[in-house]
């Protein structure tokens, strides 16, 4: 199964700064027959199921603001919020749905305001 | 618009077996996956495993193989996920979710509870 490992596990961020996630896939999740990455990024709120805001690593789901960019390639993916709001704290999740392969998510990221 | 409800919170004893179920609406069932998801106390995201209502094919977690099925009926659109065996470790929200490659659309959650 592809492994999807994610950092830093937790990070404190001021209001209106830079966040920035990591995920890195144990294998190319570059898909082939599209030419795009197999990499979704979800925000889940206490109490509430996952939400999703990037998909084929760069492209925003409808209605996300467009402060959250997803990027890379590869096995290397990033998930930026250019200017934290207080509405953004959240565990994020990064994951792969490459192909048939066996799904897989990230530990996840938890986002704070310092 | 698409929905999923689930069934209502379960409380189980160990060893016992539960079933969930994801009533889907606001679109062709039988068109995309439905998949299981289930997320421990404080705990992240870990993935079960996947139906295709279609043609009933399933797909699992290596960590759920042998102890989780997967079904459906299309003639109420809704998915089922019943896993055996139970132990405290299976204490978690279980979400079902649609496939579009990626989850763009996810029930609200079932609550299991496994406890003596």
């Amino acid at each position: 199964d592809i492994v999807m490992t994610q950092s830093p596990d937790s990070l404190a961020v001021s209001l209106g700064e830079r966040a920035t996630i990591n995920c890195k896939s144990s294998q190319s999740v570059l898909y082939s027959s599209n030419n795009k990455n197999s990499v979704a990024w979800y925000q889940q709120k206490p109490g509430q199921p996952p939400k999703l805001l990037i998909y084929w690593a760069s492209t925003r789901e409808s209605g996300v603001p467009d402060r959250f960019t997803g990027s890379g390639s590869g096995t290397d993916f990033t998930l930026t919020i250019s200017s934290l709001q207080a509405e953004d704290v959240a565990v994020y999740y990064c994951q792969q749905f490459y192909g048939s392969s066996r799904r897989t998510f990230g530990q996840g990221t938890k986002v704070e305001i310092k | 618009q698409v929905q999923l409800v689930q069934s209502g919170a379960e409380v189980k004893k160990p060893g016992a077996s539960v079933k969930v179920s994801c009533k889907a609406s606001g679109y062709t069932f039988t068109d995309y996956h439905i998949h299981w998801v289930r997320q421990a106390p404080g705990q992240g995201l870990e993935w079960m495993g996947w139906i295709n209502p279609s043609s009933g094919g399933t797909k699992f977690a290596q960590n759920f193989q042998g102890r989780v099925t997967m079904t459906s009926d299309t003639s109420i659109t809704t998915a089922y996920m019943e896993l055996n065996s139970l132990t405290s470790d299976d204490t978690a929200i279980y979400y079902c979710a649609r496939e579009n490659w990626y989850f763009n659309f996810w029930g609200r959650g079932t609550l299991v509870t496994v406890s003596s």
